[in-house]
């Protein structure tokens, strides 16, 4: 099964700040990478598919990029509503697998 | 609006067997893909089973493969997951979900259930 490390594990930010997320797979999965993000209670939400398209309705301060087997999500300036736990899941391989979520609390 | 709502969660002792069913609407059920997903208690997502448009076509993850079947009823808009041998660790909130793209199952998942817990225990 493709491994989706994702880091960090979790994060304290304040309102405002550029927060980063990154997810590693194990092998190529070429840009079938997606980015949920989940609150508390609630079902996951879909932020970006294919690496970096953005969802419709979701804010353009998310972004979502990659170089080669690494993905990233990018807050670019975090918003109150924003505090979550997130995961990246791989497209490209089955079993498709999630990466371990990054929780972004506050500071 | 496109919804998705689970039942079928519930208490079911180790060895046991459970069916989850989930409702669809909104959209032409046929032509998209469906997922099952579960989050055990304070846990991350682990993606399950998937299923074509036209039911002929399944996956599944390692952890539940020769125990869990996932069906659909097109006819009905209904995903279903029979779950048999059920272990503590299946303990979990089960969410189906419908595939963004009708073309690729990996394109994500863009709209969810609610949710049902199973709680698998003696």
């Amino acid at each position: 099964d493709v491994q989706m490390t994702q880091s960090p594990s979790s994060v304290s930010a304040s309102v405002g700040d550029r927060v980063t997320i990154t997810c590693r797979a194990s092998q190529d999965i070429r840009s079938w990478l997606a980015w949920y993000q989940q609150k508390p209670g609630k079902a996951p939400k879909l932020l970006i598919s294919g690496t970096s398209s953005l969802q419709s309705g979701v804010p353009s301060r998310f972004s979502g990029s990659s170089s080669g087997t690494d993905f990233t999500l990018t807050i670019s300036s975090l918003q109150p509503e924003d505090f979550a736990t997130y995961y990246c899941q791989q497209g490209n391989i089955m079993p498709l697998t999630f990466g371990g979520g990054t929780k972004v609390e506050i500071k | 609006e496109v919804q998705l709502l689970e039942s079928g969660g519930g208490l079911v002792q180790p060895g046991g067997s459970l069916r989850l069913s989930c409702a669809a609407s909104g959209f032409t059920f046929s032509t998209y893909a469906m997922t099952w997903v579960r989050q055990a208690p304070g846990k991350g997502l682990e993606w399950i089973a998937a299923i074509g448009g036209s039911g002929v076509v399944t996956y599944y993850a390692g952890s539940v493969k020769g125990r869990f079947t996932i069906s659909r009823d097109n006819s009905q808009d209904t995903l279903s997951l029979q779950m048999n041998s059920l272990r503590a660790e299946d303990t979990a909130v089960y969410y189906c979900a419908k595939v963004r793209s009708a073309d690729y199952y990996g394109s994500g998942e863009d709209y969810w259930g609610q949710g049902t817990l199973v709680t698998v225990s003696s």
